[in-house]
């Protein structure tokens, strides 16, 4: 069955540090692996995904993430945060073989950078 | 070029009532999905269809219909509100599936059984 974990419900962190929200995933097959972020009051937003190739992709607004097969990870990472990146991070798995219905998302973690 | 456009933003329900959350998209995805965003439970896929006359069910169904006669329209249908229902409601949709394709989603529905 398809799971993916965020631990941490929140993660502080000073603006200009680097940032990184975890992401831990359970599929049968190969993943796919995507990022969105949500602002108050808003629907998702889509960040950046993984399907294939090199490990470490980046996508919108300076993020990154990095594919770790053998720990089964996704995590976002930022190497300087802004204020602005305060918000809901959702990280999400889709199983390759059962198609985009099946796409399984974390609880969420809830970004907060303080000035 | 909206997107995805959910209607209404909010809605207060009494127990018993019934409504129907609209969803549109204008980007001609053959694929289209309701969530339901619990706090601290993330998203939970309540329906999804594959093209227009196609709907099947997701984890979590039940007290919950659509309908999708068109590829732009999405309609979620609630029957008999109840307070297990009050949630945050969001309409997303895709290009494909098969791809890895990321989802666009709506700004959502907050809505109250009371």
């Amino acid at each position: 069955a398809q799971s993916v974990a965020q631990p941490e419900d929140q993660v502080n962190v000073a603006e200009g540090n680097p940032l990184t929200v975890k992401c831990t995933y359970s599929v049968s097959g190969n993943p796919y692996l995507f990022w969105y972020v949500q602002y108050p009051n808003r629907g998702l937003q889509f960040l950046l995904k993984y399907i294939t190739g090199d490990n470490l992709v980046k996508g919108s607004y300076g993020f990154e993430a990095e594919f770790n097969k053998s720990q089964t990870s996704f995590h976002l990472k930022k190497p300087s945060a802004l204020v602005s990146d305060s918000a809901l991070y959702f990280c999400a798995v889709r199983d390759e073989r059962t198609g985009g219905f099946k796409t399984i998302f974390g609880a969420g973690t809830r970004l907060f950078v303080k000035a | 070029n909206a997107g995805v456009t959910q209607t209404p933003k909010f809605r207060i329900l009494k127990i018993g009532q019934s409504m129907t959350l609209q969803c549109t998209q204008d980007m001609n995805h053959n694929y289209m999905y309701w969530y339901r965003q619990d706090p601290g439970m993330g998203l939970k896929l309540i329906y999804y269809s594959v093209g227009a006359g196609i709907t099947d069910k997701g984890e979590v169904p039940n007290g919950y219909n659509v309908s999708r006669s068109t590829t732009e329209d999405f309609p979620l249908r609630l029957e008999l509100a109840a307070p297990s229902q009050t949630s945050v409601y969001f309409c997303a949709s895709s290009g494909s599936t098969g791809t890895g394709t990321e989802a666009f989603f709506g700004q959502g529905t907050r809505l109250t059984v009371v």
